[in-house]
């Protein structure tokens, strides 16, 4: 069974980087695309982007300014970073499998990020 | 990118059945048939129990069902169970590459 989890700091000053990594295990990372989804504290999920093995990626038009997915499939990693945080940008991430534009079958357990001010 | 439009909240008793709307446009469910549903329990990631309108993954069981029509899919949760007490979501391959969510229901069984 694939495993996904997330990792990187838990607190972000405000005007900073976020910057998380998601580590696949019991599977390989190739020839799929990778997806990194956040939900704030009570509220709703929101897709953020995807990177492939390429490293081709897609963005959330709202946040393409700030936002960068790269993948490492030498160690089994793909990566985001989120710049000029704001206490919007506070929520838990999750990394994800993406089946191509369909669904997301594979989940990291989350990982909750607070921009201090 | 508006969020797909789901009520708040869907209640039922044991062994009855609870449906769920999600609205979106013709730009996102209405276009396509890459619909899918997550059950998400608290404080746990969510879990993929529909995908393209109506198909469930290997180990959901079949009281979980999907449809579509229009703009407009349905997620039917039949003889609920304690368990399914949960919140569920939609999502949509929008155009223009891009998902969208759902806004969320929280189902509770009475």
């Amino acid at each position: 069974q694939m495993q996904l989890q997330e990792s990187g700091p838990g607190l972000v000053k405000a005007s900073e980087t976020l910057s998380l990594t998601c580590t696949v295990s019991s599977g390989s990372i190739n020839g799929h695309f990778w997806a990194w989804i956040r939900q704030p504290p009570g509220k709703g999920l929101e897709w953020i982007g995807r990177v492939y093995t390429s490293g081709s990626t897609n963005y959330r038009p709202s946040l393409k300014s700030r936002i960068a997915i790269s993948i490492d499939p030498s160690n089994n990693q793909f990566s985001l970073k989120l710049s000029s945080v704001t206490a919007a940008d506070t929520a838990v991430y999750y990394c994800a499998r993406d089946s191509n534009w369909d669904y997301f079958d594979y989940w990291g357990q989350g990982m909750l990020v607070t921009v201090s001010s | 990118q508006s969020a797909l439009t789901q009520p708040p909240s869907a209640s039922g008793s044991p062994g009855q059945s609870v449906t769920i709307s999600c609205t979106g446009t013709s730009s996102d469910v209405g276009d396509y048939n890459y619909v899918s549903w997550y059950q998400q329990h608290p404080g746990k990631a969510p879990k993929l129990i529909i995908f393209e309108v109506s198909k469930r993954p290997s180990g959901v069981p079949d009281r979980f069902s999907g449809s579509k029509s229009g703009n407009t899919a349905s997620l039917t949760v039949s003889g609920l169970q304690a368990e399914d007490e949960a919140d569920y979501y939609c999502c949509s391959y929008a155009r223009s590459n891009t998902y969208v969510f759902g806004s969320g229901t929280k189902v509770t069984v009475l």
